[in-house]
């Protein structure tokens, strides 16, 4: 079936460095959102990116899609301890079919 | 607008047991959803529903049925609770499809079968 892979798996980093995250597909994706749930919460709704070679920001957040729309980052400058959590991408076929990467579990050190 | 609620929020069963989990959204959504999620595998869907009295199955439908008799509620229902269903259940809800506007999740439910 359809699989969207999503790497680190984990990642620990000092508080103040980046952090990026990565979803690749070996099929075309229609669109792909980015999510992010907090320990013991649930995934909440970041953004959702549509075009080829698109770039968003939201504060410290960038996301990206590629320009083959086979794979997306998201990229935190200067994390926070604010940033924890795990991060998911959501992947959305042509055939209308979504699937969820593993997520990335991100903590920061103070 | 208390969004999308779930219940309960802890729930263990034996094995063989039955029971249903409540979904409730309050944003006039069309759209509903139920996925699980367990470690390293991220979230995989059980099955959705785009109205009242629809559904459809699906990535891991199996041992699972589910209900929307009206539009606001999304049942999950287990009949026969096996160990390998032990995990998180999320519920989500969206305005349009997924392809088109975000998904609304639940705080989830953690089930337990021993």
């Amino acid at each position: 079936g359809q699989q969207v892979m999503q790497i680190p798996q984990y990642q620990h980093v000092q508080e103040g460095e980046d952090f990026t995250t990565y979803c690749n597909s070996s099929t075309t994706l229609s669109n792909i959102q980015w999510y992010k749930q907090r320990p013991g919460g649930h995934p909440v709704f970041l953004i959702q990116l549509v075009k080829s070679g698109e770039v968003k920001k939201q504060k410290r957040l960038t996301f990206q899609f590629g320009e083959a729309k086979k794979n997306s980052s998201l990229h935190i400058t200067a994390t926070q301890t604010t940033d924890v959590g795990t991060y998911f991408c959501a992947a959305l076929y042509n055939n209308n079919d979504m699937r969820f990467g593993a997520g990335t579990r991100l903590t920061v050190k103070p | 607008n208390a969004g999308v609620t779930q219940t309960p929020k802890f729930r263990v069963l034996k094995t063989g047991q039955s029971m249903t989990l409540l979904c409730a959204q309050d944003m006039n959504h069309e759209y509903m959803y139920w996925y699980r999620q367990d470690p390293g595998m991220g979230l995989r869907l059980i099955h959705y529903s785009v109205g009242e009295g629809t559904t459809a199955k699906g990535e891991v439908p199996d041992g699972y049925n589910v209900s929307r008799l009206k539009k606001q509620n999304f049942l999950l229902g287990l009949e026969s609770a096996a160990p390998s269903q032990t995990s998180v259940y999320f519920c989500a809800s969206s305005y349009s499809k997924w392809y088109n506007s975000p998904l609304h999740f639940g705080n989830g439910t953690r089930l337990t079968v021993t």
